[in-house]
């Protein structure tokens, strides 16, 4: 059974950076693209990143691009996010996504959440 | 830019049957995908690549494509169905991948 673990959501400052990671079981993780989306309170399905299964490939949402950064550990299973400049607009649950040939995303972790201290 | 408008909302009475579309705006059409979220769930993909269904949906979800505008149908709606519902491309031109505003479907 698939297993994707979303972990180092918490409350940040502004201006302020976090990693987040994506620990994947259940799967030969190596084989699979991932995505980054998240989702603010009570708003849509945002896309945030986009890695190839070798890590040699990359893409950003605009709202993220120059600021996040996308990256994968194959040999611990392992997907991240490094976020920096963070504000108030990037307050969100965060989830990890496998990755279909066709551009579609298979399964889903159950994400983690990041919010602002004012 | 690239848009994808869906219906903010669809109502349906157990047992019918409930259809939420896609419209692509501002580029050609492309492959859709449609996921499944329940409150305070993640989304699952219940279509894929147009009409393909993953394993484990029940074949009552279908989808479909006709030029710019895709459609997923729920046959027999059932209680669990209720759920947000957003349909996704991936625009390989930018390689960007972009989702629809979701539709909050309602079993009355």
């Amino acid at each position: 059974q698939v297993h994707l673990v979303e972990s180092g959501g918490g409350v940040v400052q502004p201006g302020t950076s976090l990693t987040l990671s994506c620990a994947a079981s259940g799967i030969t993780f190596g084989i699979y693209s991932m995505h980054w989306v998240r989702q603010a309170p009570g708003k849509g399905l945002e896309w945030v990143a986009f890695i190839s299964r070798d890590g040699v490939k990359n893409s950003y949402g605009d709202s993220v691009s120059g600021r996040f950064t996308i990256s994968r550990d194959n040999s611990r299973n392992t997907l991240y996010l490094q976020m920096s400049g963070l504000s108030a607009d990037d307050t969100a649950v965060y989830y990890c996504a496998t990755g279909r040939e066709g551009g579609s995303l298979e399964f889903w972790g159950q994400g983690t959440l990041v919010t602002f201290s004012s | 830019s690239y848009v994808l408008t869906q219906p903010p909302s669809v109502s349906v009475a157990p047992g019918k049957t409930a259809i939420i579309t896609c419209e692509q705006i501002n580029v050609g059409s492309r492959t859709v995908h449609w996921y499944q979220q329940r409150p305070g769930q993640a989304p699952v993909e219940v279509i894929y690549d147009n009409t393909d269904r993953p394993s484990g949906i029940p074949e009552r979800f279908s989808g479909s494509k006709s030029g710019n505008t895709a459609t997923l149908t729920i046959s027999r709606v059932e209680a669990g169905d209720e759920a947000d519902y957003y349909c996704q491309v991936w625009d390989t031109l930018f390689d960007l991948r972009l989702f629809g505003g979701g539709t909050r479907l309602t079993v009355l």
